[in-house]
């Protein structure tokens, strides 16, 4: 069974710019959850998506918005980009999506803004 | 809300000798927890979780840890590293009656030297 795939791998844009990013889960998983991950702050959860619907949002600005499909493929976008979103966007798959629940984790897209 | 502190950023090691890397955490609610491994460039791979049962947790690669409910603590061990076990490794938790956001330790960098 293949892995979860995010696009694209490396992504270079500038301040202001806006981004999207795009996550592909595990065949049948439902749940896709985003995490940010940068040197000073560490892994941050960004936000939940189950069955097309945003069930939980991290501490992050209005700028991060995501959405998921029917067929369970997720975007997140970052608009108007600052030098501090340049981070490893993770995403993370899991079949029913609640805590017991394995999350899978993508390879992730590294995002610098210059 | 929950945190979680791992004690060491860096851990050295000569190949073939024991390992421990060290987890606490703080929640005012029961939680699950679990040990995930990154290595360079790539997204995060799950070691093991204790959700109930015993303490004592196996997981993969030869390494387990043991949930001490008194002192909040999570520790990692191994009984013999090898080289191939270099990555970055990180402590969650996540709220066993509420969403499925991980959250997530600082990570602790163990390098293994021949």
């Amino acid at each position: 069974k293949a892995g979860v795939t995010q696009t694209p791998r490396y992504l270079i844009k500038t301040r202001g710019q806006q981004v999207t990013l795009s996550c592909s889960p595990i065949s049948g998983h439902r749940s896709v959850s985003w995490y940010q991950q940068t040197p000073g702050q560490g892994l941050q959860f960004l936000f939940e998506y189950f069955s097309e619907t945003q069930r939980n949002k991290g501490n992050f600005p209005g700028r991060f918005s995501g959405r998921q499909f029917s067929n369970s493929r997720s975007e997140m976008n970052v608009s108007t980009l600052e030098l501090g979103d340049s981070a490893l966007y993770l995403c993370a798959s899991s079949f029913q999506g609640g805590p017991s629940y394995e999350q899978y984790f993508g390879p992730g897209t590294r995002l610098t803004v210059t | 809300a929950q945190s979680v502190t791992q004690l060491d950023s860096q851990v050295p090691v000569f190949e073939e000798a024991p390992v421990e890397l060290r987890c606490n955490y703080s929640s005012s609610v029961s939680v699950y927890l679990f040990w995930y491994v990154q290595y360079p460039n790539q997204g995060l791979q799950l070691l093991l979780k204790y959700l109930s049962g015993s303490t004592l947790v196996k997981g993969i690669n030869g390494f387990e840890a043991e949930f001490n409910k008194s002192q909040t603590s999570f520790h990692l061990r191994k009984p013999s590293v090898h080289i191939s076990d270099t990555a970055e490794y990180f402590c969650a938790v996540t709220e066993i009656q509420g969403a499925q956001k991980l959250v997530f330790g600082q990570g602790t960098r163990l390098t293994i030297n021949p």
